[in-house]
């Protein structure tokens, strides 16, 4: 079951378009939302967050939406450029722990 | 400053051996996490701590054990590796606040 998911596993921007990244999650407890960044052969980067208590926020070229009546989020990057080609996770945090729960990800390729 | 270091970053082991994952940080950060990556899952948490002294299960613990004995160090340990344990394994730290820093992650096979 599970509570973090990101459809669409990939994909393809042109350069100064718009990337748009979408979450859902189906635990009404999570506080903190956040995206992170992979490179292959690297470690997750953290991104962007948004508490629950936010509907945006904004870092440069980088937003994060959050709707939580429909438990959804959403990462834009705008413009795209080819350094952001990656995978993206969206995780949760949950209340004991300071514990994260990922999504499956999604691969990002901005074409030049 | 390094952050969170793993060793080794890869390894291949046969069925039924038994290895350790080493993780080290150096931030003074109390939490520290042990990932799976499989291809569409995402990153699956196995065990963590919250303190020196502390360990507990996550969400796919079976299979493996930890401690945390120092403060800056977390070992995972794989008492007898079987294929479906096949995968990257990430570690990562943080004090509490809002992210984790991870490290490089361990490519692991198990033939």
């Amino acid at each position: 079951d599970q509570q973090v998911k990101q459809n669409s596993p990939s994909l393809s921007v042109q350069e100064g378009r718009i990337s748009i990244l979408n979450c859902d999650y189906t635990n009404s407890m999570f506080d903190y939302f956040l995206w992170y960044k992979k490179y292959p052969a690297e470690g997750p980067t953290f991104l962007i967050s948004i508490s629950s208590i936010k509907d945006k926020n904004e870092d440069g070229r980088f937003t994060v939406f959050l709707n939580k009546s429909a438990k959804h989020l959403s990462l834009h990057i705008v413009p795209s450029q080819p350094g952001d080609s990656a995978v993206y996770f969206c995780a949760a945090r949950g209340a004991a722990g300071n514990k994260l729960t990922f999504g499956g990800g999604n691969r990002v390729l901005v074409i030049p | 400053n390094a952050g969170v270091t793993q060793t080794p970053k890869f390894r291949v082991l046969k069925t039924g051996q038994s290895m350790t994952l080493l993780c080290a940080q150096d931030m003074n950060h109390e939490y520290m996490y042990w990932y799976r990556q499989d291809p569409g899952m995402g990153l699956r948490l196995i065990h963590y701590s919250v303190g020196e002294g502390t360990t507990a299960k996550g969400e796919v613990p079976d299979g493996y054990n930890v401690s945390r004995l120092k403060k800056q160090n977390f070992l995972l340990g794989l008492e007898s590796a079987a294929p479906s344990q096949t995968s990257v394994y990430f570690c990562a730290s943080s004090s509490g606040s809002i992210g984790y820093t991870f490290g490089s992650g361990t490519r692991l096979t198990v033939v």
